[in-house]
């Protein structure tokens, strides 16, 4: 079975410019999350969805960051304007339930000049 | 105090040593546990869920005292390949997966 697909897997770009995050959940699970992980803050949560609906996006830092689930098998993670702050690596994630393990994609690497 | 903490390490230890991590958390109210595991560059991956009477899965065991608020994972016989980074997670009633920082170990030949 496919797991937990991201793209792209590495993006580099300069501040200033729009970036899109694209996740694929696993077939069947109801929840999605998004994660950003950095060295100093280590893996925090940006924001999860039920059923295509977002439940709690209070881990977004800011307006600049938005996400969206137009269907239970894709959802986007877009930072306008960019900054070179925003550099980490983004982590998708789903599972059936919300008491149950997650799983993981591949993480998308961004680097924001 | 931030909810779920952990020794960062690193934990250097030989092969064949067996090496104990620890994991506590700030809130009772507390639901479900598991242990990850993070190599280099790479995502998140359970390596096992955590149950009230202890459990165990080859050469790890994970047990949890809910009394005293932490939960452990036990490597016996190390081997080369399970020099990763320990994460630990605890699901909180109302909340979602909170992520500990992570526990490094290093097996050395």
């Amino acid at each position: 079975d496919a797991g937990v697909i991201q793209s792209p897997r590495h993006e580099v770009t300069e501040m200033g410019q729009e970036v899109t995050l694209r996740c694929k959940p696993i077939s069947g699970h109801d929840y999605l999350f998004w994660y950003r992980q950095t060295m100093m803050r280590g893996l925090e949560l940006l924001i999860y969805f039920n059923n295509n609906v977002p439940i709690d996006d209070s881990g977004m830092p800011e307006d600049r960051f938005s996400a969206k689930m137009p269907n239970a098998s894709f959802s986007t993670l877009k930072i306008q304007p960019s900054e070179p702050r925003d550099s980490a690596v983004y982590f998708c994630a789903s599972t059936t339930d919300s008491n149950q393990p997650q799983h993981f994609g591949d993480g998308t690497r961004l680097s924001i000049l | 105090r931030k909810e779920v903490e952990q020794d960062p390490g690193p934990f250097n230890v030989p092969e064949g040593a067996t090496v104990a991590f620890n994991c506590t958390y700030s809130n009772s109210a507390s639901q479900s546990f598991f242990w990850y595991r993070q190599d280099c560059r790479k995502e998140p991956k359970l390596l096992m869920s955590v149950y009230s009477s202890g459990n165990e899965d080859g050469r790890f065991t994970a047990q949890l005292n809910r009394a005293s608020q932490y939960i452990s994972l036990l490597i016996r016989d190390s081997k080369l390949s399970d020099s990763a980074t320990y994460l630990c997670v605890v699901i909180f009633y109302g909340q979602n997966f909170v992520f500990g920082p992570g526990t490094r170990l290093s097996v050395l030949p």
